[in-house]
């Protein structure tokens, strides 16, 4: 099973400001086809998971261009450019390179 | 738009089997460029995956989980469902439905039901 490691799992934020999230996978995250499946998905209070960017850095349909994703191999970031309020909510890694799983989640907070 | 929405018994006693089912809008549970699967999230913690079922027939189940699931079609009703055998208290969760969605590659996770809370207790 690839494990997925998220830092930090709390981020209280100014808003405005740029956040950032990280997510490590336990193994290398390239498919067979070449691509790499890391998705990361936003969840609000009270409400299902949303997908914001997948194959490591394609936004998702609807999704503010305040919202990037880098990386590769195994190591991937979340980028918010300027936190709004609407930001709260728990952000998740995950891989579906090899079946699925998730990181833990970073719970954003306005400070 | 594509749309799927949960619904089944918001308890279930335990040994007994859960049994969900996701009703797709917006198209057909048929078009492979959909990848229906399962996902649940105990209260307060995070997300797990189930499993996932092509309408070709293939499919995948969590390692953990495998041995009590079964994820099936129906394109008569244009549904999947969900069956988990043998539960217990530790199969409390919000369980939700969703899809991938292929858009010149797969959208892993594109579309969310808005998840139904199942309990397991007698």
């Amino acid at each position: 099973e690839i494990v997925m490691t998220q830092t930090p799992l709390s981020l209280p934020v100014t808003l405005g400001q740029p956040a950032s999230i990280s997510c490590r996978s336990s193994q290398s995250l390239v498919h067979s086809s070449g691509n790499t499946y890391l998705s990361w998905l936003q969840q609000r209070p009270g409400q299902p998971p949303r997908l914001l960017i997948y194959k490591v850095s394609d936004r998702f349909s609807g999704v503010p261009d305040r919202f990037s994703g880098s990386g590769a191999g195994t190591d991937f970031t979340l980028k918010i450019s300027r936190v709004e309020a609407e930001d709260v909510g728990i952000y998740y890694c995950m891989q579906a390179t090899q079946l699925r799983t998730f990181g833990q989640g970073t719970k954003l907070e306005i400070q | 738009h594509l749309q799927l929405q949960e619904s089944g018994p918001g308890q279930v006693k335990p040994s007994e089997t859960l049994s969900l089912t996701c009703t797709v809008s917006g198209d057909s549970i048929s078009n492979n460029n959909y990848y229906w699967g399962w996902f649940r999230q105990p209260p307060g913690k995070g997300l797990e995956w189930i499993g996932a079922k092509f309408y070709s027939g293939s499919s995948e189940y969590n390692p953990s989980l495998r041995s009590r699931v079964t994820i099936s079609l129906d394109t008569s009703k244009n549904q999947f469902s969900l069956s988990l055998s043998s539960v217990t208290a530790a199969d409390t969760a919000v369980y939700y439905c969703a899809s991938d969605i292929f858009r010149s590659d797969w959208c892993h996770g594109g579309q969310w039901g808005q998840g139904a809370l199942v309990t397991v207790s007698s």
